[in-house]
């Protein structure tokens, strides 16, 4: 997808290995967002940011934590990886840092595979 | 209660056919409704978006939205094999332009 590129596209940890994910995008968006999607459960969001500086929790926050280093980048580690963080991971963005109606543009996603 | 629900499917039409998604939501204070399409092994496409009750319609898409009913609804006409993909109902509310996402319905066209 244009604008928001994830790296790595796939990747396989270790059970207690830590790993980042990382996002970019050129649009200038001021939000960003990190979901994960498991089979049959929809995306769930994992931590957001509205704005350069400031992050905040989702639904399923617990063993991630999230960096917005700049307007452009956002990133997701895990320190501890589990087998239950296997999971695809997309990142979003909209243009708005205060919107109720703007969609959101998904990256290409991160297949991650926790042994 | 889920937050937002789909029935998972698979729908299946033939060829030609009118597609009907549903998905029901249980916050009245959501004020945006999404609809995402979704090919296997790829990442969500923003379809649809509808902010006030009726209908939108855009090409072979409409969009249904009833805030009473607390539902959603997206109808494809004249339905491709291309079409052939899960269909993500999504919703947000306040200002932070979060989303919440249903499971999914998976729609099969069949030639």
């Amino acid at each position: 997808n244009a604008g928001v590129t994830q790296t790595p596209k796939f990747q396989v940890l270790k059970t207690g290995q830590s790993m980042t994910l990382q996002c970019a995008q050129d649009m200038n968006h001021n939000s960003m967002y990190w979901y994960r999607q498991d089979p049959g459960m929809g995306l769930r969001l994992i931590y957001y940011s509205a704005s350069e500086g400031t992050t905040d929790k989702g639904e399923v926050p617990n063993g991630y934590n999230v960096s917005r280093l700049n307007k452009r980048e956002f990133s997701l580690r895990l320190e501890s990886a589990a087998p239950s963080q296997t999971s695809v991971y997309f990142c979003a963005t909209i243009q708005g840092s205060s919107i109720s109606n703007q969609p959101q543009h998904f990256g290409d996603g991160t297949r991650l595979s926790i042994l | 209660q889920k937050e937002v629900e789909q029935n998972s499917g698979p729908l299946s039409v033939p060829e030609g056919a009118i597609a009907s998604l549903n998905c029901t939501y249980s916050d009245r204070g959501s004020q945006s409704f999404f609809w995402y399409r979704q090919y296997s092994g790829k990442s969500p496409e923003l379809i649809m978006s509808i902010y006030s009750n009726g209908d939108k319609e855009d090409g072979r898409f409409t969009a249904q939205l009833n805030k009473a009913s607390q539902y959603v609804s997206l109808l494809i006409r004249d339905s491709q094999p291309s079409d052939s993909a899960t269909y993500l109902c999504a919703l947000s509310s306040g200002n932070t332009g979060k989303l919440i996402f249903g499971q999914g319905t998976t729609l099969q066209v069949k030639p």
